[in-house]
């Protein structure tokens, strides 16, 4: 298995308090991604990265920023959250050539 | 737009049936397609890499097909048994725009006993 980890795994926060979710890989791969998961909608892409301090905004980027300081290393973050963004959230990897995507176990958020 | 779209949305045949699973995607400029598994609650699980240049893929008793003239994919699964129940998703990466993978809907299935 792709070395990935999200964490937390799951999260109730209340609306209106800033959430930070992390994806951590261990394959050196330079693309990362955030998607969300809602019944009726599928996986939809939120940000993703092309290597160290390069994102860029998917479909659904409203509300979310990203950070990627490190290869290793994507942070998803909720500046204010919203009971619209009660969701399951993946990160995926993949690498410039194959683009064969890896994804980590998601991470389940309920704003309240 | 670049979509993908699977059809049917469920599917439940008896074990032993053999089937297949369709996937269309809008635009055949594509690096690679990628047939992914989910069970409920769970994570996807890749199953099967077909890059562009490539026509098929085989996997055990899983087989996904690629005709990119026409904008479609196929997953057979052969002798199907009651554990291959799941949701199966079927994604695209395009060469346009950003290397991203673009998902469909999925198709859930059942085998029952």
């Amino acid at each position: 298995d792709a070395g990935i980890t999200q964490s937390p795994r799951h999260k109730v926060t209340e609306t209106g308090t800033p959430v930070t979710l992390r994806c951590h890989q261990t394959e050196n791969h330079r693309y990362m991604y955030w998607y969300r998961q809602d019944p009726g909608h599928g996986l939809r892409l939120i940000h993703y990265s092309y290597g160290v301090k390069d994102t860029d905004k998917g479909e659904v980027s409203d509300g979310y920023s990203v950070s990627r300081s490190k290869t290793e290393d994507f942070l998803l973050t909720l500046e204010s959250a919203t009971s619209s963004q009660t969701s399951v959230y993946f990160c995926a990897i993949s690498e410039y050539g194959s683009f064969e995507a890896f994804f980590g176990q998601g991470t389940r958020l309920t704003v309240v | 737009k670049q979509e993908v779209t699977q059809i049917p949305a469920a599917l439940s045949v008896p074990e032993g049936e053999n089937l297949v699973l369709n996937c269309s995607f809008t635009d055949s400029a594509i690096y690679n397609l990628q047939w992914f598994r989910q069970d409920p609650g769970k994570g996807l699980t890749s199953l099967l890499l077909i890059q562009s240049s490539q026509r098929e893929q085989t996997s055990g008793r899983l087989n996904a097909s690629l005709d990119k003239s026409s904008g479609r994919s196929t997953l057979y699964i052969a002798a199907s048994q009651p554990g291959d129940s799941a949701t199966y998703l079927c994604a695209v990466t395009f060469t346009q725009g950003a290397q991203k993978l673009v998902f469909g809907q999925g198709t859930r299935l059942t085998i029952n006993p």
